[in-house]
C-alpha cells in the first residue's frame, strides 16, 4: 500500500503570497493530522480531522491558515498570505481508528521569503 | 497539560557503542509510542508500549514503559551509522486523545 502522500515536498514563496499543501492519507484512514516542525518549537499539531471533519483546529496559529478535507482521500492546508515566520516542514499524518498510531508523510519544506 | 521531555537534546558517539535516551513525564500515558525520523522524511513509528513494565525489542532497540506509565526509555546496543537520526517519543493526551510529542534527541554514530 502506498503511505501518506504530500505535494509540493519544497516550496518556496514570497512573503504574501498564497500556499497550498496538498496530502493524500493512506486508504482506508479515518483521520488526518496536520504537523508542522521548526527547531525551535519541535513537532506541534494544528489541526486534526476525523471522517472528514475538523475536530480540533486550536494548534492553527492565525486566521491565515486554513484547512479542508473535502473527501476521505484529500486535504489541503492552506496560508494566505504567507509571511517568513510560517517557514517550516509541514508533515501529514493519517491514522485508522487509533491516533496513537499515526503515519506521516515526507513533508513538505516550506520557505517564505 | 501534559508534557513529554526528552534526553539527551543530542548525542554524538562512535560505532558500537550502546546508549539510552529517555523519555519522562509528570502524567500517566495510556500508551507511549517511539518514532525515528531521518533527514528530509516524516517520522515513522517504530514502537508501541502500553503496558506499565512492558519491554518491546526491535533488533538493537529496547524499549522499555515505566511501571507508573509516566516515563519510558529506548536502548540502543552497539549503534551503527544508520541509527543516525532524531527519536521522538509521543503519548495520546488523556483530556483530547490528540498526540503529544517530546522535543525529540537528536542521534549521531560516526562510523
Amino acid at each position: 500500500d502506498a503511505g501518506v502522500i504530500q505535494s509540493p515536498r519544497h516550496e518556496v514563496t514570497e512573503m504574501g503570497q498564497e500556499v497550498t499543501l496538498r496530502c493524500k492519507p493512506i486508504s482506508g484512514h479515518n483521520s488526518l493530522f496536520w504537523y508542522r516542525q521548526t527547531m525551535m518549537r519541535g513537532l506541534e499539531l494544528l489541526i486534526y480531522f476525523n471522517n472528514n471533519v475538523p475536530i480540533d483546529d486550536s494548534g492553527m496559529p492565525e486566521d491565515r491558515f486554513s484547512a479542508k478535507m473535502p473527501n476521505a482521500s484529500f486535504s489541503t492546508l492552506k496560508i494566505q498570505p504567507s509571511e517568513p515566520r510560517d517557514s517550516a516542514v509541514y508533515f501529514c499524518a493519517s491514522s485508522r481508528y487509533r491516533p496513537d498510531t499515526q503515519y506521516f508523510g515526507p513533508g513538505t519544506r516550506l520557505t517564505v521569503l | 497539560t501534559q508534557l513529554l521531555e526528552q534526553s539527551p537534546q543530542f548525542l554524538s558517539i562512535q560505532e558500537g557503542e550502546n546508549l539510552t535516551v529517555y523519555c519522562n513525564s509528570s502524567s500517566v500515558f495510556s500508551s507511549l509510542q517511539w518514532y525515528r525520523q531521518e533527514p528530509g522524511e516524516g517520522p515513522v513509528l517504530l514502537v508501541t508500549v502500553v503496558t506499565g513494565g512492558e519491554v518491546k525489542k526491535l533488533k538493537r532497540l529496547t524499549f522499555q514503559f515505566g511501571d507508573a506509565r509516566k516515563d519510558s526509555s529506548l536502548h540502543i546496543t552497539a549503534a551503527q551509522p544508520g541509527d543516525t537520526g532524531l527519536y521522538l517519543c509521543a503519548g495520546p493526551s488523556s483530556n483530547t486523545g490528540k498526540l503529544i510529542f517530546g522535543q525529540g534527541t537528536t542521534l549521531q554514530v560516526k562510523p
